[in-house]
């Protein structure tokens, strides 16, 4: 089952643009993070934030919470070419909010 | 460095074949992972381990079966490989269940 859901699927940009991505939910979480895959590889985590959080900073990320909504959003501002990847969210959804379930991403290239 | 690592990046197996993926990680979680990714449906959870010798179904459990005798160790094995089975599989640990999730490199199977 998938909980949280990635808009857009794909997202192409030149560098120096920013990147917005959003993830919507269906269920009350405690949390929500982001995670980054490069192509082929394993996930990285990238931020965490919690629902009682409405917003997050880390580097170049810029994490949105909305629980109203059961939505956030994940912005990359002067996105690099090194920043092409798929981004994930994450949320701790379950019957006991004891696992993450996944979304199906979005695909991110960024043009040099 | 924190690290999980897998047994291999690449596998072919033949159909019936019995497949054991392995993973290990360096950092003492309690909890481990193991997920397959396939395109446009994201991370799906298989199996999950919250202590040694412990075992929990995930969202896609029918045909694998995992084996955690050590802590720091978690195994997927597939009993009688078969077609639909070919896929990106990814270990992943954490601390708490809904924390932080540290991924290996993934191994990409191939069943023919």
């Amino acid at each position: 089952s998938q909980q949280g859901e990635e808009d857009p699927q794909a997202l192409s940009i030149q560098e120096g643009e920013n990147a917005t991505m959003n993830c919507s939910y269906k269920t009350s979480i405690n949390n929500l993070q982001w995670y980054r895959q490069n192509s082929g590889r394993g996930l990285v985590h990238l931020i965490l934030i919690r629902s009682n959080e409405r917003e997050k900073h880390s580097g170049r990320l810029r994490v949105t919470l909305d629980t109203s909504k059961k939505s956030s959003s994940l912005l990359i501002t002067a996105s690099r070419a090194a920043d092409t990847a798929s981004y994930f969210c994450a949320t701790d959804a379950g019957e006991y909010g004891n696992k993450l379930v996944f979304g199906a991403g979005t695909i991110l290239r960024v043009k040099s | 460095d924190v690290k999980v690592t897998q047994s291999s990046r690449y596998l072919v197996k033949r159909t019936g074949e019995k497949v054991f993926l392995e993973c290990v990680q360096d950092m003492d979680h309690e909890n481990m992972f193991w997920y397959r990714q396939d395109p446009g449906l994201g991370l799906r959870l298989i199996y999950f381990s919250y202590d040694v010798k412990m075992k929990e179904k995930g969202d896609i459990p029918e045909g694998y079966s995992v084996s955690r005798e050590k802590k720091e160790r978690f195994s997927l094995i597939l009993e009688s490989a078969s077609t639909n089975q070919t896929s990106m599989y990814l270990c992943a640990s954490s601390f708490g269940l809904a924390d932080e999730q540290f991924f290996g490199p993934g191994t990409r199977l191939t069943v023919l």
